[in-house]
Parts: structure tokens; sequence; C-alpha cells
């Protein structure tokens, strides 16, 4: 049974701190690792994805993977009121086109 | 812009009344996937089709079909709606190969009521 497993918060932190999501997954078998953004009642948005260990930076978004311990995490620098959403962890396994999403972690950014 | 567009955006439909949502898309990607999510919860993987090749998940219930007439469009029929199928449902495109796994493309979504 392959999981995909978030802390679904909420996360409540000032504007201009950095936000902390986390993320586990079941299956050494993953391959690539999504970050998805959804506002309430809208389809979720790709923010970004990794498929190597170690960090991979966008403006003021950071992905961090860890394999070994199969941990995906995001960073959020200079929270905006704006990046107040839901956060969406996603795996996809080699060998096939499946994506699993975890439940998600919703982000408050105080103004 | 290449989008992937999602008719209707709200739909209500009475216990037992089939229902059909559809999804049509530019970006002439190969895979395109049902998903469907209810409120606060992760959206859920119902199908998905590469090409033609139709991949049904092993706990999407026989009530919920799919057909992908070509490339560009894919529907989700619902045959008789009970009031547990009252959710969001995601269409979403990926291309088959790709450097990082190929992320996935959403519509905006079908918000299904049933009364």
């Amino acid at each position: 049974q392959k999981e995909v497993e978030q802390n679904s918060g909420p996360l409540s932190v000032p504007e201009g701190a950095i936000a902390s999501l986390n993320c586990t997954y079941s299956d050494r078998g993953s391959q690539s690792f999504f970050w998805y953004r959804q506002y309430s009642g809208k389809s979720p948005e790709l923010i970004m994805f990794i498929y190597s260990n170690g960090d991979k930076e966008d403006g003021r978004f950071t992905a961090q993977l860890n394999k070994a311990s199969q941990y995906v995490s995001l960073l959020i620098r200079d929270s905006q009121p704006s990046d107040s959403a839901t956060y969406l962890c996603a795996v996809k396994w080699a060998g096939g086109f499946k994506t699993i999403f975890g439940a998600g972690t919703r982000l408050f950014v105080k103004a | 812009d290449a989008m992937v567009i999602q008719n209707p955006r709200y739909q209500v439909t009475q216990f037992g009344k089939p229902v059909t949502l559809s999804c049509s898309q530019t970006l002439n990607h190969n895979v395109m996937y049902w998903y469907q999510q209810k409120s606060s919860q992760a959206p859920k993987l119902l199908f998905h089709y590469y090409d033609k090749d139709f991949n049904n998940e092993a706990d999407t219930p026989d009530n919920f079909q799919s057909r992908r007439p070509n490339t560009s469009f894919c529907f989700l029929d619902i045959r008789s709606p009970g009031l547990g199928d009252a959710a969001m449902y995601l269409c979403a495109t990926s291309r088959a190969t790709g450097t990082g796994g190929s992320p996935l493309h959403f519509g905006n979504g079908t918000r299904l009521t049933v009364t």
C-alpha cells in the first residue's frame, strides 16, 4: 500500500517568517515528488517538483528530498498572507503514471 | 494558452440519476487522470488513461466509469450517484515521459452535488 503522510495542521506563521511543511512516503520505489498549492474551492496548482536527493530552490520556495529517510519537505521563505492555502505533497512511483497525494497541510500566514 | 478544461464547474444531480463530467485538454498529453476530492481530504485517484490504455484503481467503485474517445477528451460517468459521491472531481493530464516525472496539470474541477 503506497501512502503519503502529511501533518494536517493548521500551521500558522507570521508574515515574513519561514514556513516548513513536511511529508513522508511509504515506498522506496518512489521516483518523483511534487508540491502543489490548493486554495479553498480551487484545483491544485504545481509549486515545484524534485527527484534527486538534496535541495531544489525556486524563488521563495525550497524543496528538500531525503530518499533514505523517505522524507520530503517544502520551505517557504518570507511567507506572505497570499501563501495561506493547503499544501499537498504528491509522489509518483517508478514504472507507472500513478500519482498519490497526501491529505495536505493547511498553512495560515498572519499579517 | 494550453490548458485543461472541465465542464461544468458545478453539477447538481439527483440520487440515482446518471451524470457525466467532461474534460478536454490542449496540451496533447498522453496521460489523463480522474481524481475525486472530498472536503479536507487528499485527491483520490479513480483511474487514468495512457493513450487508450485504461487503468482502474482497485478500490474505485463500479459505479464510476470513464471514456476517452480521443487524445483531447475524457469523460467520467457516474451511473447511479449516491450522496457519498458528492465531491470535487478533478481531471488532470501529464506527459508520459520526461525528466522529473512529469507533473500533473489540473483542470478547474467540477463540484458535484447529489440531492
